[in-house]
């Protein structure tokens, strides 16, 4: 089955920049998403179509894909933006969530 | 504005069924563009697809491998509202539940439920 592989935590300093990588076997093929998760709540979509954010999401989130690597960058990171972050793909008609990385913010 | 209300216990039996509902406002169950998913959160098992229903002229379901031996997603035209029966349930399946709404992503999400296998 597909796998998709984060980095468990990344720390930033305020105004920082943080980037999170999201590995895949030829993940560039496919397309990336990117959700954020606070404690307690649901997670929010921020990234979609590997570079695309929904309405409402802070133009300090990016994202790319190519090869067997998506990353998401948050730029300027304010402490709001600590949490999970998870990526996602799809595979054979099934959904593939990565294991997740938490941001914290020092 | 889409929004997705859970409803369901908190608390199942092992070897029972865990059964859920998602109810949908702003959008519509029978929509020729959506897809209704189910998608569990537990420590040892991270964030899971488990499966969907959609209607394309007529209603059409995918699970995930790991439990479609187990599992059960239909729609409620009448209550515009999506469940989730999973059947066999062990500790295992401890975990929060979400239902949400997407074709190959996941713009919307219920509230989660956390629900506990146990005797």
């Amino acid at each position: 089955s597909y796998e998709l592989t984060q980095p468990p935590s990344v720390s930033v300093s305020p105004g920082q920049t943080a980037s999170i990588t999201c590995s895949g076997d030829k993940l560039g093929i496919r397309y990336a998403y990117w959700y954020q998760q606070k404690p307690g709540q649901s997670p929010v979509l921020v990234i979609y179509q590997n570079n695309k954010r929904p309405s409402g999401i802070p133009e300090r989130f990016s994202g790319s894909n190519s090869g067997n690597t998506a990353t998401l960058t948050i730029s300027g990171t304010q402490a709001v933006d600590e949490g999970d972050y998870f990526c996602q793909t799809s595979d054979s008609s099934a959904y593939v969530f990565g294991t997740g990385t938490k941001v914290t913010v020092l | 504005q889409v929004q997705l209300q859970q409803s369901g216990p908190g608390l199942v039996k092992p070897s029972q069924t865990l059964s859920l509902t998602c109810g949908i406002s702003g959008d519509s169950v029978s929509s020729h563009s959506a897809a209704w998913n189910w998608i569990r959160q537990s420590p040892s098992r991270g964030l899971e697809w488990l499966g969907r229903t959609y209607y394309r002229s007529k209603w059409n379901s995918d699970y995930a491998v790991s439990v479609k031996s187990r599992i059960t997603i239909n729609p409620d035209t009448s209550k515009n509202q999506f469940s989730l029966q999973l059947n066999s349930v062990t500790p295992e399946d401890t975990a929060v539940y979400y239902c949400t709404r997407g074709q190959y992503y996941f713009d919307y999400w219920g509230q989660g439920t956390l629900v506990t296998v146990s005797s």
